[in-house]
Formats: C-alpha cells, sequence, structure tokens
C-alpha cells in the first residue's frame, strides 16, 4: 500500500525555524497527527489538525495542511536543542482505527 | 510518565522461544494498541483491543496473538521468535477510537539472539 512519507534527516542550528513535512495517503482522514520521540522514549503526542483546518498554532508549533496536495507540515520556531529528537507525522488508517505513521524525521539542532 | 505502563523494558530470548508483553493502559481509557518499531519497517500497527474485544488488525503475524483483560491490561503474546522479531514493541491507549492520538507506553525492547 502506499506509504505515509517524510524526509529521513533536518539539521538546523539553535534558534533558527525548522519545517518538517510529510506527505499522507488517505484524503479522507479526519485527524493528522504530529508525535516527537526522544531517545529510548515512547512516542508523545505533539499537536494534531483537524481535517477542515487549514492551519493551527500552539505556542512555537504551527501546524500546515495542504489537502489538496496531501500535505502537512510541522514548524518550529525558535528550535532549541531540546527539540532534537524523531518527528513522526500519522494519519488515520482506512480501518479508521489505528494510525498510519511515516517513518519519522530525525531533527538535529546544533548550538 | 504517560499514563500507559509496559512491562518488561527490555527483554533478551533466543530464537524458538515465547514471550508476553504487558501493557497497562491510562486510566479510563478503553482502547489498546500494539505497534512494532523496526528500523527498516518504521512504525507497524499489530492490533487493537477495545473493551476487551479485538476491534481492528494490521500486520500482525501468526505466530503473534493478543488479549485485553477484564481490568482492561493487555498482553502481546509472541512466539517461535526468529531474529527478525527484535524491535520496539509499543502499546498506546484512547479513551474509545482514535480520534483524539492515542498516548503511548515507553516501549519494551525485544531482542532475540
Amino acid at each position: 500500500g502506499e506509504d505515509v512519507e517524510q524526509s529521513l534527516f533536518l539539521s538546523v542550528r539553535e534558534g533558527d525555524s525548522s519545517v518538517i513535512n510529510c506527505t499522507y495517503t488517505d484524503s479522507s482522514s479526519t485527524y493528522l497527527y504530529w508525535y516527537k520521540q526522544e531517545p529510548g522514549a515512547g512516542l508523545q503526542l505533539l499537536t494534531y489538525i483537524f481535517s477542515n483546518m487549514d492551519m493551527k498554532q500552539d505556542q512555537r508549533l504551527t501546524v500546515l495542511l495542504n489537502k489538496k496536495d496531501k500535505h502537512l507540515s510541522l514548524r518550529i520556531a525558535d528550535t532549541q536543542t531540546g527539540d532534537s529528537a524523531i518527528y513522526f507525522c500519522a494519519e488515520v488508517a482506512n480501518s479508521g482505527y489505528a494510525l498510519n505513521f511515516g517513518k519519522g524525521t530525525s531533527l538535529l539542532v546544533t548550538p | 510518565d504517560s499514563g500507559v505502563t509496559q512491562t518488561p523494558k527490555h527483554l533478551i530470548t533466543a530464537t524458538g522461544q515465547r514471550v508476553t508483553l504487558r501493557c497497562s493502559p491510562r486510566s479510563g481509557d478503553l482502547s489498546v494498541y500494539w505497534y512494532q518499531q523496526s528500523l527498516d519497517q518504521g512504525l507497524q500497527f499489530l492490533i487493537q483491543y477495545y473493551n476487551g474485544e479485538e476491534r481492528a488488525k494490521g500486520n500482525i503475524l501468526e505466530r503473534f496473538s493478543a488479549q485485553q483483560f477484564p481490568d482492561l491490561h493487555s498482553e502481546l503474546n509472541l512466539s517461535s521468535l526468529e531474529l527478525g522479531d527484535s524491535a520496539l514493541y509499543f502499546c498506546a491507549s484512547s479513551i474509545k477510537g482514535q480520534a483524539y492520538g492515542y498516548t503511548f507506553g515507553s516501549g519494551t525492547r525485544l531482542t532475540v539472539v
């Protein structure tokens, strides 16, 4: 089947903005999610966006959704070293119950 | 602490063996989901239980099975283990469906030698 696609790596300088991109597969997905995974830890829900929204802002996080292109992005403003982690986007699977995850974008923030 | 508890944190076992992974969902959550995370496959959905009943199945091998008990904790049983089963196994829970996202446990790292 089709996969949720993300670029694998992103490196930014501390204080810069980070933009992580994702292409999802199911245009009928009602919710789209961003999760963060730090080393040795589980996935932490960062934010989500409902499919009838174009944008959602939550403190330093901005999610943009382009339904026509099935493109989702996560912008982290003023990126800090503590933001270094793997970021996963996820869509609701066809079954309606599970989430399909991308393979994750590894974000490295350098001083 | 996410509220989802997984035990054990680490498990090393030999090929051909059987192991049981345990998950206690967050208080009030009725759904439990199991995922396998490996470097090559990423996060793969295995199975979901809702209030004791199997609700959805993903890429779960026939050698694997799960159940959810009346107290809502869940167990994932992996048998006839192969080297390729080495992975992180995550449990997640939610109140009912998936609509508001899952809360994940910290995972069980399984190493098959």
